[in-house]
């Protein structure tokens, strides 16, 4: 069974940047047809999707973020990590990651319990 | 961007009921639709891909269909455990994106 596990600071200063990682257990990250997401919440609103990568390195961001947006990836930790630069309290958010499948219908079956990030000084 | 339309924000029903809760693409997105359940405090959980497709492990209760614009969630028989949150997603494109979510709560 596939685990994602989100980890990093809960509180971040503004103008400061939001780092996390997000650990895979269960299965390579290498492997598969799959894409590795990051996707946040704010406190009682919707799901915004922010980018994914794929165990090549190659990226895809939201446009709305992607002057901030950086995502990586470690396969030999089989970890991948967000970052997202100059945040403000815009940006404070449950930070989910998520596995992405491609063999059907692309969709997002595993996904982390998600991790709260304040911005606040 | 596809812009996915949810509304209303809110349902009321009862258990037993049947609800059928909608979903609108702003452009044509074949079946590339899914749909998920969300509870507080919880991340989201996959319940139909590619519009109509049950997810395993997702009681039959559950039904999608639609293509093109125009979906649907369909909750038969309603159960305690179904008052949540549900949002719609396409994977058509990138970025990728959901509806705003229906709640579904109770009468």
């Amino acid at each position: 069974q596939v685990q994602l596990q989100e980890s990093g600071p809960g509180l971040v200063k503004p103008s400061q940047t939001l780092s996390l990682t997000c650990t895979v257990s269960g299965g390579s990250i290498s492997s598969g047809s799959y894409s590795w997401n990051w996707i946040r919440q704010p406190a009682g609103q919707g799901l915004e999707w922010i980018g994914r990568i794929y165990a090549t390195g190659n990226t895809n961001y939201n446009p709305s973020l992607k002057s901030r947006v950086s995502i990586s990836v470690d396969t030999s930790k089989n970890q991948f990590s967000l970052k997202l630069t100059s945040v403000t309290a815009a940006d404070t958010a449950v930070y989910y990651c998520a596995r992405e499948d491609f063999n059907y219908g692309h969709n997002f079956e595993y996904w982390g319990q998600g991790t709260l990030v304040t911005v606040s000084s | 961007d596809i812009q996915m339309t949810q509304s209303p924000s809110s349902l009321s029903a009862s258990v037993g009921d049947s609800v059928s809760i909608p979903c609108r693409a702003s452009q044509n997105i074949s079946t590339y639709l899914n749909w998920y359940q969300q509870k507080p405090g919880k991340a989201p959980n996959l319940l139909i891909f590619g519009a109509s497709s049950l997810q395993r492990g997702v009681p039959s209760r559950f039904s999608g269909n639609g293509s093109g614009t125009d979906f649907t969630l369909t909750i038969a028989n309603l159960q305690p455990e179904d008052f949540a949150t549900y949002y719609c997603q396409q994977s058509y494109s990138t970025p990728r994106t959901f509806g705003q979510g229906i709640e579904v709560e109770t009468k």
